[in-house]
């Protein structure tokens, strides 16, 4: 079935270092491909995302790439502030094959902390 | 334009007492999925509703239900809780959840706690 590997930290870093957060998938067919931010006591919020491969997708200076061949959507900022300390969660979007609909699978998660 | 709303926000059970859970998607939206974090599990998919019919599940045992009415608004039910119930629980609603490009959008969730 479909899965979501990332780094599951957590990672600690000081503010305006570059973040590279890992996140590789399984999945048959054709995913789009998301990274959902999820601060304390808040649901999740939708970052960006990618539909097909060699999308780009960006955010609040944040950007995934969409690497069919390596199976990967990579989290990156080049700049990262005390306000994006938070959980980071990738997640792919697949058809579920006779219903219809698509479902999420989520990685565990990646915990970052921002210091200054 | 409102977001996801979820009802209660925070909820504390006893073991063995059942418990409904409501969301209210984004006006518009016809579907509406409910997932269950945990520390252990993490993020897991509950099951999907798209006018008032279920059309894809998780893997949950039957203590878990769910149903959507006419205006959208779904409720999930938990019948004989155990402490293992204990987690958030997330409600996402989209356009119509079979395009795989479609954004799922969250609510705050409502954070059950069985004791």
């Amino acid at each position: 079935g479909d899965s979501v590997t990332q780094m599951e930290g957590p990672v600690t870093l000081s503010e305006e270092a570059f973040l590279t957060i890992n996140c590789t998938y399984t999945a048959t067919g054709y995913p789009s491909l998301f990274w959902y931010v999820q601060y304390p006591g808040e649901g999740l919020q939708l970052l960006l995302k990618a539909t097909k491969a060699d999308d780009k997708g960006s955010n609040k200076g944040f950007e995934a790439t969409y690497r069919k061949e390596t199976t990967s959507f990579h989290l990156e900022k080049g700049s990262v502030q005390v306000s994006d300390s938070a959980v980071y969660f990738c997640a792919l979007g697949s058809p579920y094959s006779g219903a219809g609909s698509y479902q999420l699978t989520f990685g565990k998660g990646t915990k970052l902390s921002v210091i200054p | 334009k409102a977001g996801v709303t979820q009802t209660p926000r925070y909820l504390i059970k006893t073991r063995g007492q059942q418990v409904t859970l409501s969301c209210s998607p984004i006006s518009g939206h016809r579907s509406v999925s409910w997932y269950q974090q945990t520390p252990g599990q993490g993020l897991q998919f509950l099951f999907e509703y798209f006018s008032e019919t279920q059309r894809n599940k998780g893997n949950f045992p039957g203590r878990f239900s769910g149903r959507q009415f006419s205006n959208s608004r779904s409720e999930m039910n938990v019948s004989t809780l155990e402490l293992g119930d204990s987690a958030l629980y997330l409600c996402a609603s989209s356009w119509t959840g079979t395009v795989v490009q479609e954004t799922q959008y969250f609510g705050p969730g409502t954070r059950l706690l069985v004791l």
